[in-house]
């Protein structure tokens, strides 16, 4: 079947490193973010969340960081494995009102062994 | 988290037919939505359904072409009427599943697994 990603933008990091995925949202109104993984064939995975009153949340071997500032949103992988390669989305939304998610255009991240 | 399950989780259709895909949510939610995702691309909302009233449809995408039924609180469909190449994509569905407690008063949202078509 078809990969999703395929277009995507890629990152390509060593079994141990560490790994760093950018986003950029749109919306400065928005209030609430979060980081998926998409693996192949499969449905997007919820990874971690911020609200934005919130600078950085740990989980357990990834952070994530938010700078409302430039509306700028990182998810740092720790120790990546091997297991960790996907496509990763950031997703926005608001408190109130509207309650979809609005998605970012993706990274692939590939680990090598 | 909500666990959710998506009928078929494939199929390849000929144009001009229509899909119909379920969506079953192993408990009650309020908030469900459809999404697109085509090839190599991010995720697009179709539209809102929630139980109860009509849903609400983003830019781009109508009612006549993507009908979609919410009988109950676990399970929606969404159709894929009149179908083109153009169609062929992923479609999934997400709940949103409310947690409140402690510091942070989260609304996840979860997504099943998805519905890969392919129209010829």
């Amino acid at each position: 079947g078809e990969s999703v990603g395929l277009h995507l933008p890629t990152l390509s990091v060593q079994e141990g490193d560490n790994s760093i995925i950018n986003c950029a949202y749109s919306n400065s109104a928005s209030d609430y973010f979060i980081w998926y993984k998409q693996e192949s064939g499969k449905g997007p995975q919820f990874i971690i969340d911020i609200r934005s009153n919130m600078d950085k949340r740990q989980g357990q071997r990834v952070t994530v960081l938010l700078n409302k500032t430039v509306k700028h949103l990182s998810l740092q992988i720790a120790a990546t494995q091997p297991g960790d390669s996907a496509v990763y989305f950031c997703a926005e939304n608001m408190d109130t009102g509207r309650r979809a998610l609005t998605f970012g255009s993706g990274t692939r991240l590939q680990v090598q062994p | 988290s909500a666990v959710i399950s998506q009928k078929p989780s494939r199929d390849i259709c000929q144009r001009g037919t229509s899909l119909t895909i379920q969506c079953q949510v192993d408990s009650q939610v309020t908030m469900m939505f459809w999404y697109r995702q085509q090839p190599g691309q991010s995720l697009t909302l179709i539209a809102t359904a929630n139980q109860g009233s009509e849903a609400t449809y983003e830019s781009g995408f109508v009612i006549d072409k993507f009908p979609i039924s919410r009988p109950n609180l676990t399970f929606s469909t969404l159709t894929v009427s009149n179908m083109s190449p153009e169609d062929s994509s992923i479609y999934l569905c997400s709940v949103e599943s409310r947690e409140q407690g402690g510091t942070l008063s989260s609304y996840e949202q979860y997504f099943g697994p998805g519905t890969r078509l392919t129209v010829t």
